[in-house]
């Protein structure tokens, strides 16, 4: 079984530039989230998506950072314009909706901003 | 709020020792708690997860351990390897979300 798969896996953007992210979760997985890793620290969850609807984006900096989960699989994660405290590694889940509460995690997209 | 915290934040161990991580959280309204392995460069893997209703889980030489009551849980890691060497992270999924909170980690070495 395939599993989630993530794209770039290492990003160097100077700030106030854009950047975009990719994630393609395990197939059939209708839940995926989008995690937030500063060095040193545990993931913090920026938006998590059930099937192609927002389920919970309470801690996403919407004035900068922008998800879509079109046709309810993969997904892009964008941030416009990044900040130097932007710096961290983007880490995607996906899980089952019913059945399975284990969430699998990509290996995640490492953003360092100049 | 629910806030998560890891003790110790960094362990280094010899190899062949027992050793225990301990995670705490504030609240004790959880639908689960999971471990996770993360490995320098690499996702999460999940090693244990524990139902609310559950006192532990074991898988291999790994025992964790759940009391929601006084909001703890431990994992044991039996004769410890050097290929144990990771960060171990505790996360809680609070009742009512499908989101994790987790913990800052442990990062252990195990000497060889």
């Amino acid at each position: 079984e395939a599993g989630v798969a993530q794209s770039p896996r290492y990003k160097i953007i100077e700030k106030r530039q854009s950047v975009a992210f990719w994630c393609n979760p395990i197939s059939g997985h209708a839940t995926l989230y989008w995690y937030q890793q500063i060095l040193g620290q545990g993931p913090k969850l920026l938006i998590q998506f059930q099937n192609n609807g927002v389920v919970d984006d309470s801690q996403l900096p919407k004035d900068r950072f922008s998800a879509e989960r079109l046709k309810g699989v993969d997904s892009t994660l964008k941030i416009q314009p990044a900040k130097l405290e932007d710096s961290a590694v983007y880490l995607c889940a996906s899980s089952l909706v019913v059945g399975s509460d284990t969430q699998y995690f990509g290996p995640g997209t490492r953003l360092t901003v100049l | 709020k629910q806030e998560v915290t890891q003790i110790p934040a960094a362990l280094s161990v010899p190899e062949g020792e027992n050793l225990v991580l301990n995670c705490s959280f504030t609240d004790s309204a959880i639908y689960n708690l999971q471990w996770f392995r993360q490995d320098p460069g690499k996702g999460l893997t999940s090693l244990l997860l524990i139902q609310s209703s559950q006192r532990e889980q074991t898988s291999g030489r790994l025992n964790a351990s759940l009391d929601k009551s006084s909001g703890r849980s431990t994992l044991y890691i039996a004769a410890s390897q050097p290929g144990d060497s990771a960060t171990y992270l505790c996360a809680v999924r609070p009742t009512g979300r499908r989101a994790l909170t987790f913990g800052s980690g442990t990062r252990l070495q195990v000497q060889p």
